[in-house]
């Protein structure tokens, strides 16, 4: 599988909209870009995923540049509880490799 | 609706004993995994089913053996535990293996051997 580029962490205040970078400049064709979080002592969460299009759910939007070589992980308004570790995940097969993601800290 | 339950959550092993740790899904899915997270690490595979009855080796497969004798259950054993294999072992399903499908993890269990 291909490998991703993200921050090891950011930081966002609560209320506020927050952007998390992902770079996958050998993405190929056929890779769906995954988007996982895991919170303090849980397991990994799915968020959301894509191809090529732009993609929403009511957790987070996804936006893929044109050329698929990098996205952004969209939280419009950033709380508490979205405090995490977030993987950006190229997914080619059935398998999911994970790299060490951004811890987002979300600040009151 | 209880998605996918590890037990035990906790387990403390001396070296060269063994355990299994369970994994069950309610979801009726084809695909489960095992993985493992070490500190400050992403997860690592190490084994995968790929329907009842069938298993295949990940990228860690070592030291570790699975079962998946009902479709629901998938089972993780340590024969013989080594300090090594301390970590967190998360479990996931899928309802099929094409990419867009997304994982469903446990919660894990938290193994440490001394």
């Amino acid at each position: 599988d291909a490998k991703t580029t993200q921050p090891n962490s950011m930081e966002s205040n609560e209320e506020e909209p927050v952007h998390l970078p992902c770079n996958h400049s050998t993405i190929s064709g056929t890779d769906y870009i995954h988007w996982y979080r895991q919170l303090p002592s849980q397991g990994p969460e799915y968020v959301i995923h894509g191809l090529t299009s732009n993609v929403n759910n009511r957790m987070a939007s996804l936006a893929i540049a044109e050329d698929r070589k990098s996205s952004t992980l969209i939280l419009h308004r950033a709380t508490l509880r979205d405090a995490a570790v977030y993987y950006c995940i190229l997914a080619g097969s059935y398998q999911l490799t994970f790299g060490k993601g951004t811890k987002l800290s979300v600040i009151p | 609706n209880a998605g996918v339950t590890q037990t035990p959550k906790f387990r403390v092993l001396k070296t060269g004993q063994s355990m299994t740790l369970l994994c069950a899904q309610d979801m009726n899915h084809e695909y489960m995994y095992w993985y493992r997270q070490d500190p400050g690490m992403g997860l690592r595979l190490i084994h995968y089913s790929v329907g009842e009855g069938t298993t295949a080796k990940g990228e860690v497969p070592d030291g570790y053996n699975v079962s998946r004798l009902k479709k629901q259950n998938f089972l993780l054993g340590l024969e013989s535990a080594a300090p090594s294999q301390t970590s967190v072992y998360f479990c996931a399903s899928s309802y099929i293996s094409y990419s867009n499908q997304p994982q469903h993890f446990g919660d894990g269990t938290r193994l440490s051997i001394l």
